[in-house]
């Protein structure tokens, strides 16, 4: 069964840091395009950064600069390293597979992230 | 960026209806459109891709269709379980977006 499970959601202060894992199973991270898409509280859905296969990686413009993806092969994981948040970075943060010239899928559960002094 | 607007916003309709949401993009997409149906406080499944691909898993009353800019999922007959949100999505070119949301309800 294919399973993604993301963790590192936390309320977190404007300006600071975090890092959200995606731990892969039954899916390889590494020969595989993911991706990260948040979801505004109320809101709709927005792509955030997609690592291919290769290593290439995108992001939207509003985090570029800010935010890193990356993934472990070893550990069959996904990250996205969060820097100089801000409020509107406040969302439901999934990760999916896809998004490199196709559809997202499959999804995690989701992990919130919270920007608030 | 390729903007995606879906009507209508939200849509209310009895069980057997058929429903049918309409997604238009900005520019031509080709066929790259997939549809997402997504239930409170769940993530997101793909339905449909490359504009009329049904996901597997998915039931048969759900369908797309179009070209280009304009787009249409079609549910054939509208079962209690389809009570969700349904968003659009080209995968054209970066960045990849969605359309603002379907909000589907039963009488």
């Amino acid at each position: 069964e294919v399973q993604l499970v993301e963790t590192g959601g936390n309320l977190i202060q404007p300006g600071g840091s975090l890092r959200l894992s995606c731990a892969a199973s039954g899916f390889t991270v590494s020969t595989s395009y993911m991706s990260w898409v948040r979801q505004a509280p109320g809101k709709g859905l927005e792509w955030v950064s997609a690592i291919y296969s290769g290593g290439s990686t995108y992001y939207t413009d509003s985090v570029k600069g800010r935010f890193t993806i990356s993934r472990d092969n070893s550990k069959n994981t996904l990250y996205l390293q969060m820097n100089s948040l801000r409020a509107d970075d406040t969302a439901v943060y999934y990760c999916t597979g896809g998004g490199g010239l196709g559809p997202f899928d499959p999804w995690g559960q989701g992990t919130l992230v919270t920007v608030s002094s | 960026d390729i903007q995606m607007t879906q009507s209508p916003s939200t849509l209310s309709a009895s069980v057997g209806d058929r429903v049918t949401i309409t997604c238009r993009a900005s520019q031509s997409i080709t066929r790259w459109l997939a549809w997402y149906q997504q239930k409170p406080g769940k993530a997101p499944k793909l339905l449909i891709h490359k504009t009329s691909s049904l996901q597997s898993g998915v039931p048969s009353r759900f369908s797309g269709s179009g070209s280009g800019t304009e787009f249409t999922l079609t549910i054939s007959s509208l079962q209690p379980d389809d009570s969700a949100a349904y968003y659009c999505q080209h995968y054209d070119s970066y960045p990849y977006t969605f359309g603002q949301g379907t909000k589907l309800e039963i009488k």
